[in-house]
């Protein structure tokens, strides 16, 4: 069973280009979750989403960054005109259910570390 | 909303020396509880959870953690580290009626030799 794949692992952009990140999460998760990591800080919350819907967006920045979680594919974290301090890695968790049941346990992939130069 | 907080943001100590890492988390209902690892350049790994049941919870790689409720603390705890045990760690609360996670802000644990 794999494990939550983020690609790509490594992504450089110049300022005011786009970053489009991708995380498929484990197989039968239906919740993914995004993180950001700025160096030398913890891990903060930016968006919870299921299969099509976003849940709860209240860590994302109001401009320029956007998720979705379409019915097929994978969840993509979007980036809009990059600036240097968009720098960061960048987590994505899956989280999975079994009916009525939810496993709290989140399981993370390796990360996307984005660099803006 | 739940919150958590991490007392140690650094925490350097000698190769088989004990180690506690202090974790207090805050909500208005029930629970649940997480230590996650992330060694440098990787994803974060779970350490060990508490979800109901006995307030000592055994982990991975020796470590454990003790829940308090009184006190509202996880703190984390090993009682020898090894070199490889350098990592930074993360504290994490779940509410029971929901599916939000929230971290603390990671305490750095730096094992000499």
């Amino acid at each position: 069973n794999a494990g939550v794949m983020q690609n790509p692992r490594h992504l450089v952009r110049r300022r005011g280009q786009e970053a489009r990140l991708r995380c498929s999460p484990m197989k039968g998760h239906s919740h993914v979750y995004w993180y950001r990591q700025l160096p030398e800080e913890g891990l903060k919350f930016m968006v919870y989403l299921q299969k099509e819907n976003i849940i709860d967006e209240s860590g994302m920045p109001k401009e320029r960054f956007s998720a979705e979680f379409p019915k097929e594919g994978p969840s993509i974290l979007r980036i809009q005109q990059v600036v240097r301090g968009d720098s960061a890695a960048y987590f994505c968790a899956s989280l999975g259910t079994s009916g009525r049941r939810t496993y709290n346990e989140q399981f993370f992939g390796p990360g996307t570390r984005l660099t803006v130069l | 909303a739940q919150s958590v907080t991490q007392l140690d943001s650094q925490v350097p100590v000698f190769e088989e020396a004990p180690v506690e890492l202090r974790c207090n988390y805050s909500s208005s209902v029930s629970v649940y509880l997480f230590w996650y690892v992330q060694y440098p350049n990787q994803g974060l790994q779970l350490l060990l959870k508490y979800l109901s049941g006995s307030t000592l919870v055994k982990g991975i790689n020796g470590f454990e953690a003790e829940f308090n409720k009184s006190q509202t603390s996880f703190h984390l705890r090993k009682p020898s580290v090894h070199i490889s045990d350098t990592a930074e760690y993360f504290c994490a609360v779940s509410e029971w009626n929901n599916n939000d996670m929230r971290f603390g802000a990671g305490t750095r644990l730096t094992v000499k030799p």
